[in-house]
């Protein structure tokens, strides 16, 4: 049981380059969202999902898509990259909203340059 | 709108002494409360909410509707406290509200 995995560990990005952050739960969890945490800003919900084919908003979510194929994948796109976005990214997952814990991934460190 | 606040940055303690971490929230509706923890290198977890009303690793945690606090505690700090510690509120959709996190440092 690996619980949540992210990938890539780290990337670096030059300004207009897109790319996927990976995020995978393997616990059967319907619940599964994206933050980004900035010094001094705490995390940031990005993009959530209630299940298989349901997305949403979260308060920052300019820049970025989701989509939710499967229970296990929730892959975060950055369509055009921003220095704006160098964060670090964290994917979560709970069995339902109902759940009161959320498990969180080891997080992805995004540079653009 | 709802909102957590977390006054402290940093939180610099010796060991053995007590250390209270403040939240404040703004909600309209029943909140739901949480204290997430992040050691050096470990991931973000879990590590008390409030309808539990447990004290897990010595630390307690008191919802203050009137007050609306929800300020962490522990009588006698330990080295191994050291960590970011960010306060959540959690809104009736499930999705969670992190306040911007205070970093511990208990000194020996």
């Amino acid at each position: 049981n690996a619980g949540v995995t992210q990938t890539p560990k780290f990337q670096v990005l030059k300004t207009g380059q897109s790319m996927t952050l990976q995020c995978a739960q393997d616990m059967n969890h319907e619940y599964m969202s994206w933050y980004r945490q900035d010094p001094g800003m705490g995390l940031r919900l990005i993009h959530y999902s209630v299940g298989a084919g349901i997305t949403d908003q979260g308060e920052v979510p300019n820049g970025y898509n989701v989509s939710r194929s499967t229970t296990e994948d929730f892959p975060l796109r950055l369509l055009s990259a921003a220095p704006s976005q160098t964060s670090v990214y964290f994917c979560a997952s709970s069995y339902s909203t109902g759940a009161y814990e959320q498990y969180f991934g080891p997080g992805t460190r995004l540079t653009v340059t | 709108a709802q909102r957590v606040t977390q006054p402290e940055k940093l939180l610099s303690v010796f060991k053995g002494a007590p250390v209270e971490l403040k939240c404040n929230y703004s909600y309209s509706g029943s909140p739901e409360l949480f204290w997430y923890v992040q050691y050096s290198r470990q991931r973000l977890q879990l590590l008390l909410r409030h309808i539990s009303r447990e004290s897990i690793k010595g630390f307690t945690a008191d919802l203050n509707k009137g007050e609306t606090s929800f300020h962490l505690k522990k009588p006698f700090a330990q080295e191994e406290d050291s960590a970011m510690y960010y306060c959540a509120l959690r809104d009736s959709w499930g999705k969670l509200q992190f306040g911007a996190g205070t970093q511990v440092v208990v000194t020996p």
